[in-house]
């Protein structure tokens, strides 16, 4: 199976603040990386797939990178709605597999 | 508009068995594949199996294999899963979601395995 690994598992930032979290795969996944946002109690939201590119409707805060094992999501300027729970997915193979997310709090 | 609503979740014992349903909406759902995906409380996620657009190919997770089987029904725009043997450790927010990069997910089923 293939193993994601985010870093850092939480982080304090304010408002206005750049914010960068990654995510590590255990071999080469290409760009098949997609990011995902998750609020207390609602499903995930995807934010970016391919690795880069931006799905349709996120804010252009949000951008990622990377290719092969070592992939970045940048939020530019933290906004009031994005403290949340962070994820990256790998997929690769029609087996996901997630990180540990990451919690972005006040 | 495009959507995915689960349903079937509940409170079962261990050993029990649930059928929980994925109904979509909005789309060309014989042309997506389809994945389950599930949230135990206070946990990360973690996806469950995988199923192709004809449902000819399909993968699960080592937690779920043998005890739980996906399948679709492209006629009837829907998606299952049949939990069987059901554990405590199965008891999660289960959810549906669309396709490859998962850009469509439904807001969940909660499953309950407490005696």
């Amino acid at each position: 199976d293939i193993q994601m690994t985010q870093s850092p598992s939480s982080l304090s930032a304010s408002v206005g603040d750049r914010v960068t979290i990654t995510c590590r795969a255990s071999q080469s996944i290409s760009s098949y990386l997609n990011w995902y946002h998750q609020k207390p109690g609602k499903a995930p939201r995807l934010l970016i797939y391919g690795a880069s590119s931006l799905q349709s409707g996120v804010p252009s805060r949000f951008s990622g990178s990377g290719s092969g094992t070592d992939f970045t999501l940048t939020i530019s300027s933290l906004q009031p709605e994005d403290f949340a729970t962070y994820y990256c997915q790998q997929s690769y193979s029609t087996m996901w597999t997630f990180g540990q997310g990451t919690k972005v709090e006040i | 508009e495009v959507q995915v609503v689960e349903s079937g979740g509940g409170l079962v014992q261990p050993g029990g068995s649930l059928r929980l349903s994925c109904a979509a909406s909005g789309f060309t759902f014989s042309s997506y594949e389809m994945n389950w995906v599930r949230q135990a409380p206070g946990k990360g996620l973690e996806w469950v199996a995988y199923i192709s657009s004809s449902g000819s190919t399909i993968s699960y997770a080592d937690s779920v294999k043998g005890r739980f089987t996906i399948s679709r029904d492209n006629a009837k725009n829907s998606l299952y899963l049949q939990m069987n043997s059901l554990r405590a450790e199965d008891t999660a927010v289960y959810y549906c979601a669309r396709g490859r990069t998962g850009d469509v997910w439904g807001q969940g089923t909660t499953v309950t395995v407490s005696s």
